[in-house]
């Protein structure tokens, strides 16, 4: 089973408008990561996130990580077309090794 | 700089074929993951490596086989293929927790 899961799995969204998407996981984690997909290729990385951290901000990318709640979130403010794709989150443990969710798939209509 | 190149792009198989996908980094990392993705599905990990000469399964290693012999290859053999295989395959390293990925073999087995 998956470590994390996102929510929602799609959004669709107007131009200008800001996203967030959700990231729910089970277990102790030392990081989590998100990361985008474009449609038929391989996943590029956003952004990374300790567990001591609370917030971390990329540009337009704004993440925050509640360990107490084992949730994340990812907000990508003042959305553009080229921001569709999906969106996955992938929790990071001392085993060396991330488990990546199902992904939310975000449409952003100009 | 390359990043994770995979070859092939492409493939068809017929039932009981079988095929090696090359994963190749020129990062140096020590990590190395192969992971399957389903349609509307994240990512499943298959088998992973934490250095030359070393692997070890995943989540989902049955029918599938890996090898590690150089720190910059890491290949993932399918011994007899079933329609139940095809998928589109990433393969990935890391050095620390950020994961590179390659842009994806797309297989077919039919």
């Amino acid at each position: 089973s998956q470590q994390g899961e996102e929510d929602p799995q799609a959004l669709s969204i107007q131009e200008g408008e800001n996203a967030t998407m959700n990231c729910s996981y089970k277990t102790s984690i030392n990081n989590l990561q998100w990361y985008r997909q474009n449609s038929g290729r391989g996943l590029v990385h956003l952004i990374l996130i300790r567990s001591n951290e609370r917030e971390k901000h990329s540009g337009r990318l704004r993440v925050t990580l509640d360990t107490s709640k084992k949730s994340s979130s990812l907000l990508i403010t003042a959305s553009r077309a080229a921001d569709t794709a999906s969106y996955f989150c992938a929790t990071g443990t001392n085993a060396g090794k991330s488990t990546f969710g199902d992904g939310t798939t975000l449409t952003v209509k100009p | 700089n390359a990043g994770v190149t995979q070859t092939p792009k492409f493939r068809v198989l017929k039932t009981g074929q079988s095929m090696t996908l090359l994963c190749a980094q020129d990062m140096n990392h020590e990590y190395m993951y192969w992971y399957r993705q389903d349609p509307g599905m994240g990512l499943r990990l298959i088998h992973y490596s934490v250095g030359e000469g070393t692997t070890a399964k995943g989540e989902v290693p049955d029918g599938y086989n890996v090898s590690r012999l150089k720190k910059q290859n890491f290949l993932l053999g399918l011994e007899s293929a079933a329609p139940s295989q095809t998928s589109v395959y990433f393969c990935a390293s890391s050095q620390t927790a950020l994961y590179t990925f390659g842009s994806g073999t797309r297989l077919t087995v039919v």
